[in-house]
């Protein structure tokens, strides 16, 4: 099976842009699509970008997800940031239909 | 409007078993599949299966293999998920989340605590 890496933890401040990786460990990144979750202590998780780079609706499009083949790695990135945005972020994908997490970023806007 | 209610916390001996269940309103349960996903304290999400509420077989996380069943009541369009043999390390919040295109609806979590 594949891992997901992902930094432990980022910081920024508000107004400014994020970007959070997702490195996946073997096969191909874009084989199979990435999901990223956000999830805030207390409350259930959300999706905020599936299909590598799809936004529910109602989520705003400062959030937006990319993938780059040249370094197998996905990533979430949010602009014009919030202090509601701290939270932790989670990319995920799978391979033969088993779903792999990352092991989340935890966001802090200051 | 869609509503995944699961069962309240619980607290469980090592060795037990437990099994959490999910409440599906607002939509058509057999519709959509739910995933099931838990998360330990100071841990990240972790993936655990996946059912399909009209049938079939589940898919289980090779980690989980042996030790977890889920399963479906269509009648009650309640989603149950069955962890067995349990140990400190199973004491973690349980989600159900319902899979359209991506996971749209989630309950809201069951704590299950595993202690002596």
């Amino acid at each position: 099976n594949f891992m997901l890496t992902q930094p432990h933890s980022v910081s920024e401040s508000p107004g400014k842009t994020v970007t959070i990786s997702c490195t996946r460990s073997s096969g191909s990144i874009a084989s199979v699509y990435v999901q990223w979750y956000q999830h805030r202590p207390g409350s259930s998780p959300t999706t905020v970008i599936y299909e590598n780079k799809q936004r529910p609706s109602g989520v705003p499009d400062r959030f937006s997800g990319s993938i780059d083949s040249s370094s197998n790695s996905a990533s979430l990135t949010i602009s014009g940031l919030k202090t509601e945005d701290e939270a932790d972020y989670y990319c995920q994908s799978s391979d033969r239909g088993k779903w792999v997490f990352g092991g989340g970023t935890r966001l802090t806007v200051l | 409007q869609v509503h995944l209610v699961q069962s309240g916390a619980e607290v469980k001996k090592p060795g037990a078993s437990m099994k959490v269940s999910c409440e599906a309103s607002g939509y058509t349960f057999i519709n959509y599949y739910i995933h099931w996903v838990r998360q330990a304290p100071g841990q990240g999400l972790e993936w655990m299966g996946i059912i399909n509420p009209s049938g079939g077989s589940p898919r289980y996380a090779q980690k989980f293999q042996g030790r977890v069943t889920m399963t479906s009541d269509t009648s009650a369009s309640t989603v149950y998920m069955e962890l067995r043999n349990l140990r400190s390390e199973d004491t973690a919040v349980y989600y159900c989340a319902r899979w359209g295109y991506y996971l749209d609806f989630w309950g809201q979590g069951t704590l299950v605590t595993v202690s002596s």
